[in-house]
């Protein structure tokens, strides 16, 4: 039972480098996103999805691209990397995006640092 | 806008001891649900307990509760028994169903909670 597969685990990038992180869920969940979470800040909503080939900005897309292919994956792509998104990133899905009920499910979250 | 607003940034319980971690929020949306998540120092977002805004019990789930004051539009985390594992962040949270924030959960800063033992 894999839930919500992230990875890598830990990524070390330089500055202007570009990168994917890969998000996987096998729960056929229609909603995926991204979220960040840094120090003091709780978390933020980067991107998100209601659907595969629907795909919409959250509060802090900067930087960030995604698709949805596939109901399964949703990748997140950094495009040049800055110190700034160094952070920790969640993916995280649910069942459906049209109420209000469905808990998300995270991934258990990358720490990017960028030097 | 919805916001969540968590006023206690640490809390210490002892062992087996209860505990309420707080959570206010606002929000236009008539449909929304308040959910808590538990993140421990091995990093992962756990859920716990989610409560709808239409529901007129306080939800539980074994030593979690939440006081739902719709009124006052707090959503506080009761933990009963405490135990050293308890020892994370958590996070109070809220989803709508529609409007401008669509699927969107929205976080509080957190509240570090410490179990003695």
């Amino acid at each position: 039972n894999a839930g919500v597969t992230q990875t890598p685990k830990f990524q070390v990038l330089k500055t202007g480098q570009s990168m994917t992180l890969q998000c996987a869920q096998d729960m056929n969940h229609e909603y995926m996103s991204w979220y960040r979470q840094d120090p003091g800040m709780g978390l933020r909503l980067i991107h998100y999805s209601v659907g595969a080939g629907i795909t919409d900005q959250g509060e802090v897309p900067n930087g960030y691209n995604v698709s949805r292919s596939t109901t399964e994956d949703f990748p997140l792509r950094l495009l040049s990397a800055a110190p700034s998104q160094t952070s920790v990133y969640f993916c995280a899905s649910s069942y459906s995006s049209g109420t209000a009920n469905s808990p998300l499910h995270f991934g258990n979250g990358t720490r990017l640092t960028v030097t | 806008a919805q916001k969540i607003t968590q006023t206690q940034p640490g809390m210490f319980v002892q062992e087996k001891e209860a505990v309420t971690l707080d959570c206010t929020y606002d929000t236009s949306d008539p449909s929304y649900g308040l959910f808590w998540y538990k993140q421990p120092s091995s990093g992962e977002m756990i859920f716990l307990i989610y409560q709808g805004s239409y529901d007129q019990q306080n939800a539980t789930e074994g030593r979690y509760s939440l006081n739902f004051q719709k009124a006052r539009k707090s959503a506080n985390l009761v933990i009963s028994a405490s135990q050293l594992g308890d020892s994370a962040m958590y996070f109070c949270a809220m989803r709508s169903a529609g409007g401008t924030s669509y699927g969107k959960l929205t976080f509080g800063q957190g509240t570090i909670l410490t179990v003695h033992p």
